[in-house]
């Protein structure tokens, strides 16, 4: 069955530290990836999305993310991070072909501090 | 523009009954779908409607079902509550079918006691 996995459920960082969470997801075809954000208060919101191309996608706010096909991969970084992006990160697939289906991960809890 | 609205916030109800959600999506949006979300959880699908069809259906018992209407909003309902159903329940919507960016809604969160 497909799913997607997110090692880090917790993570605390100072402002300026760089960030990268893993996210892995089984599944052998075709894919969509995507980081979903939900910041304390605010609704489920778009980060970055890969649906083909150039593997190495830029997002808002200055995250990116690397899809590496070969490892099963979609980890998102931050050269430098806010406090502002204290948030739950959340990544997702589809699969391009076949039954409908969106899978999350389990998420996880950024905290920055100041 | 207005968001994805769904209503009502928040719902109380008690084991064995049944509650229906609504959703109304971005304007011009055609697809809508539902998740469940557990404290802790990332947001698990339950169903996904495009173009008033079914198009995709997670892995949930036949006590949920779901609608879309011509206007594209969407009602999800649950009979014979339990209460492992108590959760956020989330709406998106989404351009067009498959494989697209969701916009989410702020949730209803329901509880059954």
């Amino acid at each position: 069955a497909q799913s997607v996995s997110q090692h880090n459920h917790h993570v605390i960082l100072s402002e300026a530290a760089s960030l990268e969470l893993g996210c892995n997801y089984s599944y052998g075809g075709t894919v969509n990836l995507f980081w979903y954000v939900q910041y304390p208060g605010q609704h489920l919101q778009l980060l970055l999305k890969y649906f083909s191309g150039d593997p190495l996608v830029k997002g808002i706010k200055g995250f990116e993310a690397e899809f590496i096909k070969s490892k099963f991969s979609f980890n998102l970084r931050k050269p430098s991070v806010q406090w502002s992006d204290t948030a739950e990160y959340f990544c997702a697939v589809t699969r391009t072909s076949g039954t409908y289906k969106y899978i999350f991960g389990t998420g996880t809890r950024l905290k920055v501090l100041a | 523009d207005a968001g994805v609205t769904q209503s009502p916030t928040h719902l109380i109800k008690t084991r064995g009954q049944h509650v229906t959600l609504r959703c109304s999506p971005i304007s011009g949006h055609k697809s809508v779908s539902w998740y469940q979300q557990v404290l802790g959880q990332g947001p698990q699908f339950i169903f996904q409607y495009y173009e008033k069809e079914e198009r995709g259906r997670g892995n949930f018992p036949d006590r949920f079902s779901a609608r879309q209407f011509p206007n594209y909003s969407s009602e999800l309902n649950v009979n014979a509550l339990l209460l492992g159903d108590s959760a956020l329940y989330l709406c998106a919507s989404s351009p067009l079918g498959k494989f697209d960016t969701q916009y989410f809604g702020p949730g209803t969160r329901l509880t059954v006691l």
